[in-house]
C-alpha cells in the first residue's frame, strides 16, 4: 500500500471549514483513500473515502487532485466534537489490511 | 454507534499474567480484524479473518498472541505471559465485502 504523508497537526476556528490535506504521491491505479478520525479513548470512525471523483456525504467531503497524488478532506463547518486526529490511507481494493500513520491531530479552537 | 463491540474495555494485569479479549461485531462482518495501538501512535495491524479463517497475521503476533473466531462470529485475542511492552489499546474491527472497516472502541490492556 503507498504511503501517506500528513501534517501532525492543524487549527481550525468553530464555525469554519478545516481543510486537511493528504500527500499520497506513490498511490496506485487501484487503491482507494479512507479517511478515518480518532477522538480520544475511541475507536477510528469511519468518515470517507474515493478513487478518484470527489465525494461527499453528511460529515465531510474529499477532494481528490486529477493526478491522485494528493487530496484534501474538508469539514465544512468545524465544530469543537471535531477536534480529533484524522487518518488519511490509502489502500486497494483487494487488500484487507490498514496502514496508519501518525495522522493530524486538528484542534477546533472557540 | 458502530455494532462493534469489544470486552473488557480495560484491563490491568500483572506481568506474566494470560489475558483475553473479545471482540463482538455485527452479524453482517464476514471479515474481522486486530489491531494494536500505542500512545501517541496510529493503530497497526496483528490479525485478519476471512469468516473464521484467519488469512494474515503480522510479524508483531508473536507466539504469544493467538487470535481466534470460531463459526466465524465473535473473536477472542489472547495474550500469554504478558510483558511491559504489551501495554496497548487492541482495537477490533469488523468489515463486509468491500465496504469500511468499522471499528469498536477497543481494549486498553496496562500490565503492571
Amino acid at each position: 500500500d503507498a504511503k501517506t504523508t500528513q501534517p501532525p497537526s492543524m487549527d481550525c476556528a468553530e464555525g469554519r471549514a478545516a481543510n486537511l490535506p493528504c500527500n499520497h504521491s506513490t498511490i496506485s491505479g487501484n487503491e482507494y483513500v479512507y479517511w478515518y478520525r480518532q477522538i480520544h479513548s475511541q475507536g477510528p470512525q469511519y468518515i470517507i473515502h474515493g478513487l478518484k471523483n470527489n465525494e461527499t456525504n453528511e460529515m465531510a467531503s474529499l477532494i481528490i487532485t486529477e493526478d491522485r497524488k494528493s487530496s484534501t478532506l474538508i469539514l465544512p463547518h468545524a465544530t469543537l466534537r471535531d477536534t480529533a486526529v484524522y487518518y488519511c490511507i490509502v489502500r486497494a481494493y483487494n487488500f484487507n489490511k490498514f496502514y496508519f500513520g501518525s495522522g493530524t491531530k486538528l484542534n477546533v479552537k472557540p | 454507534d458502530t455494532g462493534v463491540s469489544q470486552d473488557p474495555r480495560h484491563k490491568i494485569t500483572k506481568r506474566g499474567q494470560n489475558v483475553t479479549f473479545r471482540c463482538d461485531p455485527i452479524s453482517e462482518h464476514n471479515r474481522l480484524y486486530w489491531y494494536r495501538q500505542t500512545l501517541g501512535q496510529g493503530p497497526e495491524f496483528l490479525t485478519y479473518f476471512q469468516n473464521e479463517a484467519q488469512l494474515e497475521k503480522s510479524r508483531l503476533l508473536s507466539d504469544r498472541f493467538s487470535a481466534e473466531r470460531p463459526k466465524g462470529s465473535f473473536s477472542t485475542l489472547e495474550i500469554q505471559r504478558t510483558e511491559q511492552g504489551d501495554s496497548a489499546m487492541y482495537l477490533c474491527a469488523g468489515g463486509q465485502g468491500t465496504q469500511p472497516q468499522h471499528f469498536g472502541d477497543g481494549t486498553r490492556l496496562s500490565i503492571l
